[in-house]
């Protein structure tokens, strides 16, 4: 039971390029978020998915997508990479995102956008 | 704008003793709140959830609510220098969805 996984731990971008952040969990939740966490500030949420086949913009939504590819599965892509987005990723997942939902979360991902 | 708002620290507190961490939120509706524990250059790691005002006591670590002052604290009692860490304190909206603090970073000395 590997619980949440992210590929890539690491990852360096030119401005511009793109990329896909990837995340899967084996915990049968329903609901699962992309996080950025920058110093200084606390975790803020980029976009969910409450159930599959459902996405919802959170906090922070400009440049990024996300795909739930089913039920294990939520992708974070960039489209064009711009340093402000330099920033660890995590993914994290929840049972049904109710009021006492408690959510896991990922290892992370480092970008750093050059 | 929703708040959750944690002094930065750190706080520096001997091994053996308690260690408390506060964390107060604006969002007066919030029903549930949580605090995790990040070590540095790893994830969030849920400690304990608090729904109802009062204590909830859970090992060395006890959850303290009061929703009429709107704030939530934890309590580590004994100390161990394992537990140096940054903890964050998470409130959960009206929205459903998680408003973070930016985190306490606590300092263990033996």
């Amino acid at each position: 039971n590997a619980g949440v996984t992210q590929t890539p731990k690491f990852q360096v971008l030119k401005t511009g390029q793109s990329m896909t952040l990837q995340c899967a969990q084996d915990m049968n939740h329903n609901s699962m978020y992309w996080y950025r966490q920058d110093p200084g500030m606390g975790l803020r949420l980029i976009y969910y998915s409450a159930s599959e086949g459902t996405t919802d913009k959170g906090e922070v939504p400009n440049g990024y997508n996300v795909s739930r590819l089913n039920k294990r599965e939520f992708s974070l892509r960039l489209e064009s990479a711009a340093p402000s987005q330099t920033s660890v990723y995590f993914c994290a997942s929840s049972t049904r995102g109710g009021a006492r939902d408690e959510q896991f979360f990922g290892p992370g991902t480092r970008l750093t956008v050059l | 704008q929703k708040e959750v708002e944690q002094n930065s620290g750190p706080l520096s507190v001997p091994e053996g003793a308690i260690a408390s961490l506060n964390c107060t939120y604006s969002d007066r509706v919030s029903q549930s709140f949580f605090w995790y524990r990040q070590y540095s250059g790893k994830s969030p790691e849920l400690i304990m959830s608090i729904y109802s005002n009062g204590d909830k006591e859970d090992g060395r670590f006890t959850a303290q609510l009061n929703k009429a002052s709107q704030y939530v604290s934890l309590l580590i009692r004994d100390s161990q220098p394992s537990d140096s860490a940054t903890y964050l304190c998470a409130v959960r909206g009206s929205n459903y969805q998680l408003i973070w603090g930016a985190g306490t970073k606590l300092i263990i000395k033996p």
